[in-house]
């Protein structure tokens, strides 16, 4: 199906371990982004990229690795994982920087 | 600093009453701000882009309008199906990245 899809939906790590979210994108959007969302405080931009082989740092990027070696696929690595990385992460996608953002159904994340 | 602050952080209505969502927002050069609706487990859909004061957009039973320091989201009749976390957005010059209010849980009971 067309569309950004991302996995797992919930995932339970423990403290220290690396754990990769996958995202992915059927519509060939040059810029996808990852972000994660915590009570209180919105989605924050954890980082994004511009095209394949292009990435940049967001607000909160610390503890937190990605590529791009395809256009359709952003995955997101915690490199060792924390208890304060427990966060509910989405991935979106934008044909056009500053236009439209599509966001993935999101990957709830647990650090115990 | 750019920033963007929404609220109330939570409204309960009745069906059919009406009412009103506040976005303000501080930022350097203003390219753009953006609504969308958040329903729970799922991820942000978009609603609107306004990009300057005095613009306005509808949809449905959903207005957003826009001055140089705030948006607002009209909900005109609001039925249970209009439930869900409002999520307002701006695209500043200086960050040309989204930056997110915390959003507002609106709950509208038959």
């Amino acid at each position: 199906d067309a569309g950004i899809t991302q996995s797992p939906r919930y995932k339970i790590t423990e403290t220290g371990r690396q754990v990769t979210l996958m995202c992915h994108q059927t519509w060939s959007h040059s810029y996808m982004f990852w972000y994660r969302q915590d009570l209180g405080h919105g989605l924050r931009l954890i980082y994004y990229s511009a095209a394949a082989d292009i990435t940049d740092k967001g607000e909160v990027p610390d503890g937190y690795v990605v590529s791009r070696s395809k256009t359709e696929n952003f995955p997101l690595t915690l490199e060792s994982a924390t208890r304060s990385q427990t966060s509910v992460y989405f991935c979106a996608s934008e044909y056009r920087e500053g236009t439209e953002a599509f966001f993935g159904q999101g990957t709830r994340l647990t650090v115990v | 600093e750019d920033q963007v602050t929404q609220s109330p952080e939570a409204l309960r209505l009745q069906e059919g009453e009406s009412s009103s969502l506040n976005c303000s927002y501080t930022v350097s050069g203003l390219r753009g701000l953006f609504w969308y609706r958040q329903d729970p487990g799922k991820g942000p859909e978009f609603l609107f882009t306004l990009y300057s004061a005095g613009e306005e957009k509808e949809k449905e039973r959903l207005k957003a309008t826009l001055t140089k320091k705030e948006s607002f989201l009209h909900i005109t009749a609001p039925k249970p199906e209009d439930s869900a976390t409002y999520l307002c957005a701006v695209l500043s010059g200086g960050y040309n990245k989204l930056i997110f209010g915390a959003g507002t849980r609106l709950a509208v009971h038959p």
